[in-house]
């Protein structure tokens, strides 16, 4: 298993364009996860879907929105873009919830977004 | 709200010399912590998380509910273990939603 893939690596948009940023996750996860890095900061939460319904949603307006497909692969959406929108996009993805412990989150490379 | 906090943005330590890279959170539940590693041109992966209670690479973490920390610890840094480190909570009442830290820069020189 190649472990959790995105596409494409890095990207280049205008201001006021529109992005989709694609990740597929491990096989027999059903849970895919999006985070925006910003550079030199931590991962901040954007979404999380588990079995194609949205399950969590981090403070991100709505330009951005996401789904995910019946085989688990996952789509970030972002409309309008900003400058600020600049950053590293990365996918994780994890097995079902286990009760009240949190299931490892497996990352992928990311999606490296200019925004011009 | 959740809050991680890694006050360090970069240590830099010899080889042989004891590591501790400093995480405090907040949080009004019962908390889920994680240490993550970067290493040079490779993804996020997890390096260890508390109720696992166990020593990955040499590095241990405890938790501390009273000082509301989760301080990462190995007794003798080796040069491979240069990468970045973030610490994160877990809301286990909002998914599997991860809150990260900022990150501290490890460096551990010859």
């Amino acid at each position: 298993d190649a472990g959790v893939t995105q596409s494409p690596t890095h990207l280049i948009k205008t201001r006021g364009q529109h992005v989709t940023l694609r990740c597929s996750p491990i096989s027999g996860h059903k849970s895919v996860s999006w985070y925006q890095q910003v550079l030199g900061q931590g991962p901040q939460f954007i979404f999380q879907y588990y079995e194609k319904e949205e399950r969590g949603r981090g403070n991100f307006p709505d330009r951005f929105s996401a789904r995910q497909f019946p085989n688990y692969s996952s789509e970030l959406n972002v409309n309008a873009l900003l400058l600020g929108d600049s950053a590293l996009y990365l996918c994780a993805s994890s097995g079902p919830p286990q009760g009240l412990s949190t299931d490892t989150q497996y990352f992928g490379p990311g999606t490296r977004l200019t925004v011009l | 709200a959740q809050r991680v906090t890694q006050p360090e943005k970069l240590l830099s330590v010899f080889k042989g010399a004891p590591v501790e890279l400093k995480c405090n959170y907040s949080y009004s539940g019962s908390p889920e912590l994680f240490w993550y590693v970067q290493y040079s041109r490779q993804r996020l992966q997890l390096l260890l998380r508390h109720i696992s209670r166990e020593s990955i690479k040499g590095f241990t973490a405890d938790l501390n509910k009273g000082e509301t920390s989760f301080h990462l610890k190995k007794p003798f840094a080796q040069e491979e273990d240069s990468a970045m480190y973030y610490c994160a909570l877990s809301d286990n009442n909002a998914g599997n939603m991860l809150t990260f830290g900022g990150g501290t820069r490890l460096m551990v020189k010859p």
